[in-house]
């Protein structure tokens, strides 16, 4: 994998209901794995920055898991609510960059109350 | 607030015409970051400061666009005889330190449109 990848590109929920989503990155000279929430007219969040193999972050509602040696993470949100829709977006560090950020297109969540 | 500030939110401007984006970073952040973000996708990179030192400029599309950050602190990105295909929104990001493990924080982007 060359490029940052997320899955799927959009996602609409009911109010309760549990999500996840995936994003693939390339696993060779991997450096960390970002997460953000982008909220419609507003300024990109970060959610978590994962660096080690097998690591589990969670905010909230929210967590994450990273496989470094097969080059994917999982963003996973329980009990969505309405405040969770936004556009979520994963990046990638590594290969010949420490500081180059390469998102993925990110995966747009409608949660319908 | 502390946060990154862009400036201005909205820019319109006609093909062929200069522009200019002004970026805050949060204050004392060592690194500051240039994103471009064409609708449907992810933001791009564009160029990366560490102060006043511009470390890596691989990602501006051509040598209408520079940018700068004269005293190590507000960054300016400089798109000159501005083309259709520049239409996009701009994002500004900092963070505290240099390695990978800091998150970037970012600004509410500057959107560009071209006539």
């Amino acid at each position: 994998i060359l490029n940052v990848e997320q899955s799927p590109q959009s996602l609409h929920v009911q109010e309760g209901d549990s999500t996840n989503f995936t994003c693939s990155f390339p696993s060779s000279n991997f450096y960390a794995l970002h997460w953000y929430r982008w909220e419609t007219a507003k300024s990109p969040e970060a959610l978590f920055v994962m660096t080690l193999n097998g690591d589990e972050k969670k905010k909230g509602r929210i967590s994450a898991t990273l496989n470094t040696k097969e080059g994917y993470s999982y963003l996973y949100i329980k009990g969505s609510q309405p405040e969770d829709s936004a556009t979520y977006l994963c990046a990638s560090l590594g290969g010949d960059s420490s500081y180059k950020l390469i998102f993925g297109s990110g995966t747009r969540l409608l949660v319908r109350p | 607030g502390a946060g990154v500030s862009q400036s201005p939110r909205y820019k319109v401007a006609k093909r062929g015409q200069d522009v200019a984006l002004r970026c805050d970073p949060i204050s004392g952040h060592v690194s500051l970051f240039w994103y471009q973000q064409a609708l449907g996708q992810g933001p791009e990179f564009l160029t990366y400061f560490q102060n006043e030192a511009q470390l890596d400029k691989s990602g501006l599309p051509s040598d209408r666009f520079f940018a700068e950050r004269p005293e190590g602190s507000v960054s300016t990105l400089k798109i000159q005889r501005t083309q259709q295909e520049d239409s996009a929104v701009y994002l500004c990001a900092s963070s505290s330190g240099q390695g990978w493990g800091q998150p970037q924080h970012f600004g509410d982007g500057t959107r560009l449109s071209i006539l």
